[in-house]
């Protein structure tokens, strides 16, 4: 089966410094990739589609210049938080797929606590 | 309005009883996929099953069952003989086409605390 691997599993980091996260498609090439948050006891909400050599498509009231991502190989994407805060605290999942292909594949998840 | 809806927040049964968890789906396209996942604490997805549009046979998977309705637009999961490792929150998800991909819409989960 198709295994997509995130890291770091968890992190914590101070106020105001960036994080990176990254996301591989370990045994697969990933034309799309997505990227996904979690607050505690809700669900997992889009926040940015990203396909391999292109600008990532992010959703509404997500901010760009906030959650960098970067799709730049077919097995690699990284979300970078910049300038962290407390309420950045969460759950981000990412997701990969083929392209024309139904199946999503997700990630372990990283759980980022900002102090 | 919600494309995926898990109208049960949380559902609290003891343990060898059956539940069942409830989905509704709403979407315009004909080709699309739904799919349930099972998230235990540790945060990592389960996928449980997916079924395309075009297949609305039941399934049965061990103490597992699936029903899918397109007539109502639902996607009902029952766990027969509930056991406490069931115990984890169960996500309904759509997955519709755009661009090339599918992008899955998540349902807000349903919370299922099994007791001995």
């Amino acid at each position: 089966g198709a295994v997509v691997s995130q890291h770091p599993s968890w992190v914590i980091c101070k106020s105001g410094t960036s994080v990176k996260i990254e996301c591989r498609s370990l045994d697969f090439q990933a034309t799309t990739m997505f990227w996904y948050r979690q607050f505690p006891k809700q669900s997992l909400m889009l926040m940015a589609t990203s396909n391999e050599g292109s600008k990532a498509t992010y959703e509404q009231g997500v901010e760009k210049d906030k959650f960098l991502i970067n799709h730049a190989s077919l097995t690699l994407s990284t979300l970078t938080v910049t300038s962290a805060h407390p309420e950045d605290s969460s759950f981000y999942i990412c997701s990969a797929n083929r392209q024309n292909h139904y199946e999503q594949y997700f990630g372990p998840g990283t759980r980022l606590t900002v102090t | 309005a919600q494309k995926v809806t898990q109208a049960q927040t949380e559902i609290s049964v003891v343990e060898k009883e059956d539940v069942t968890l409830d989905c509704v789906y709403e979407t315009r396209d004909t080709t699309y996929y739904l799919f349930w996942y099972k998230q235990p604490p540790s945060g990592e997805l389960v996928f449980l099953i997916r079924r395309n549009s075009f297949d609305e046979q039941n399934e049965i998977s061990g103490r597992y069952s699936w029903n899918f309705q397109k007539s109502t637009s639902s996607f009902n999961f029952t766990i027969t003989a509930s056991q406490v490792v069931d115990s984890a929150v169960y996500f309904c998800a759509l997955s519709e086409p755009s661009g090339g991909s599918y992008i899955p819409t998540f349902g807000r989960g349903t919370s299922l605390i099994v007791h001995p």
